[in-house]
């Protein structure tokens, strides 16, 4: 069955800090990733995807996300972080069911930034 | 325009009344989605609208009743609800992935629902 794990349930980083968040997957086909990220209370924006290509992708806000086959993994980067990333971030995988595509959410990180 | 808009922000009701959670995008998006969020959980997926069709519905009460007028418009009726259906809910669209490409979809801020 396709489930994304994100490790990490809290992770805690001080501002300038470097930040990389884990996520794996499990998917028999070549995987449609993506990273969310949720401020509280508030709705989630697409930080960057992966469908096919240069493995390694660049996303708004400075994030980036390397896609590695071999380690069914898409982790996503930011070399330095600010206290406005302080949210939930969720990994996602597009899974195709009943000829329409839905998402396979994460569990989500929850990022503290310490100033 | 790559926005979602939901309305209302909020939304307080008792278990007895029946009221309707509104979604609205511009994007020329075919497919519209309807999720759950509980405090410090993923979105679960509720429902699938594609062209107009319901296409997904993933075992829910039938307390929660989705309707989808036209292609910008999805609706949520609420009927008859419990105080564990309290929580976010999420609207979402995409280009519909019926040719076999998945597409991004784009969130809306939510309504966060209270059942007295």
């Amino acid at each position: 069955a396709q489930s994304v794990t994100q490790p990490d349930i809290h992770i805690t980083v001080s501002e300038g800090a470097s930040l990389e968040l884990r996520c794996n997957y499990s998917y028999g086909a070549t995987p449609y990733l993506f990273w969310y990220v949720q401020s509280p209370g508030q709705g989630l924006q697409l930080l960057l995807k992966y469908f096919s290509g240069d493995t390694l992708v660049q996303g708004i806000k400075g994030f980036e996300a390397e896609f590695k086959r071999s380690q069914s993994s898409f982790n996503l980067r930011k070399p330095s972080v600010h206290w406005s990333d302080a949210a939930e971030y969720f990994c996602a995988v597009g899974a195709r069911r009943s000829g329409t595509y839905k998402y396979i959410f994460g569990t989500g990180t929850r990022l503290k930034v310490l100033a | 325009d790559t926005e979602v808009t939901q309305t209302p922000k909020h939304l307080v009701m008792g278990m007895t009344n029946k009221k309707s959670l509104k979604c609205e995008q511009h994007m020329g998006h075919r497919a519209m989605y309807w999720y759950k969020q509980k405090a410090k959980k993923p979105p679960e997926l509720m429902f699938v609208y594609s062209y107009e069709k319901l296409s997904i519905n993933e075992s829910v009460p039938s307390r929660f009743s989705p309707e989808c007028p036209n292609s910008s418009l999805l609706n949520l009726h609420l009927h008859a609800l419990q105080p564990e259906d309290s929580a976010l809910y999420l609207c979402a669209s995409s280009q519909d992935g019926q040719a076999g490409q998945f597409y991004e979809q784009y969130f809306g801020p939510g309504t966060r629902l209270t059942v007295t």
